[in-house]
């Protein structure tokens, strides 16, 4: 069973970037019916997905934050990565790094979030 | 944009109680597009239901899950201890490829 575990600082400065990896285990990273996620939770709301990225390195983000985030892939060390720029106490959250899955079934493509890590804090503050 | 809205916020319910929750998306969602996700204080959310009603690997035949178009259901037919949890419904969007989440629905014991 594949497994995700997040890491990186648990306390950012603001205006500085954010930098989380996540390590794929148990698993590839490089099959075609996978992507990669990030999805965070700010403390008291509720779950706000940031962006992913498929095995070959394209990605999609969420328009909101999407001139600040970039996500990438480095398949040599089964990994992705998140680089959030000029965080703010409002980038303050639990991050977690999930894989989405694209099963075609019956002539219909599914999408959905099958395995997630088990989050990372961090926190922006001076 | 498609926003997807939950009721109720909060649901309290005894265990053994059957708990009916609702998404409403702002426009049409195909059906193998919706997912539920249930979520516990400190743990990673959990993968209940995709495609609107097939249940995930693992996921109890007490959970299931209804709907199309624009209203969305996730039946829970008799509460356990463990269900007492946030749920949330989630869509992806093709053109471009998004993810839109719920704003959740807390099941509570009564």
């Amino acid at each position: 069973q594949v497994q995700l575990q997040e890491s990186g600082p648990g306390l950012v400065k603001p205006s500085q970037t954010l930098s989380l990896t996540c390590t794929v285990s148990s698993g590839s990273i490089s099959r075609d019916t996978d992507y990669w996620n990030w999805i965070r939770q700010p403390a008291g709301k509720g779950l706000e997905w940031i962006g992913r990225v498929s095995t070959s390195g394209s990605t999609n983000y969420n328009p909101s934050l999407k001139s600040r985030v970039t996500i990438s892939v480095d398949r040599s060390k089964n990994q992705f990565s998140l680089t959030l720029r000029s965080v703010t106490a409002a980038d303050t959250a639990v991050y977690y790094c999930v894989r989405e899955k694209e099963l075609l079934r019956e002539f219909f493509y599914f999408y959905y979030m099958d395995v997630w890590g088990n989050g990372t804090t961090v926190i922006v503050s001076s | 944009e498609i926003v997807l809205t939950q009721s109720p916020g909060t649901l309290s319910l005894s265990p053994g109680e059957r708990a009916t929750l609702s998404c409403r998306a702002s426009q049409s969602v195909g059906t193998n597009f919706l997912a539920w996700y249930q979520h516990k204080p400190g743990q990673a959310p959990r993968l209940l239901i995709y495609g609107a009603s097939s249940r995930a690997t693992g996921i109890p035949d007490r959970f299931s899950g209804s709907g199309s178009g624009t209203d969305y259901t996730l039946t829970i037919s008799r509460l356990e201890p463990e269900d007492f949890a946030v749920y949330y419904c989630q869509r992806y969007g093709s053109t471009p490829p998004t993810w839109t989440f719920g704003q959740g629905t807390k099941v509570e014991i009564k």
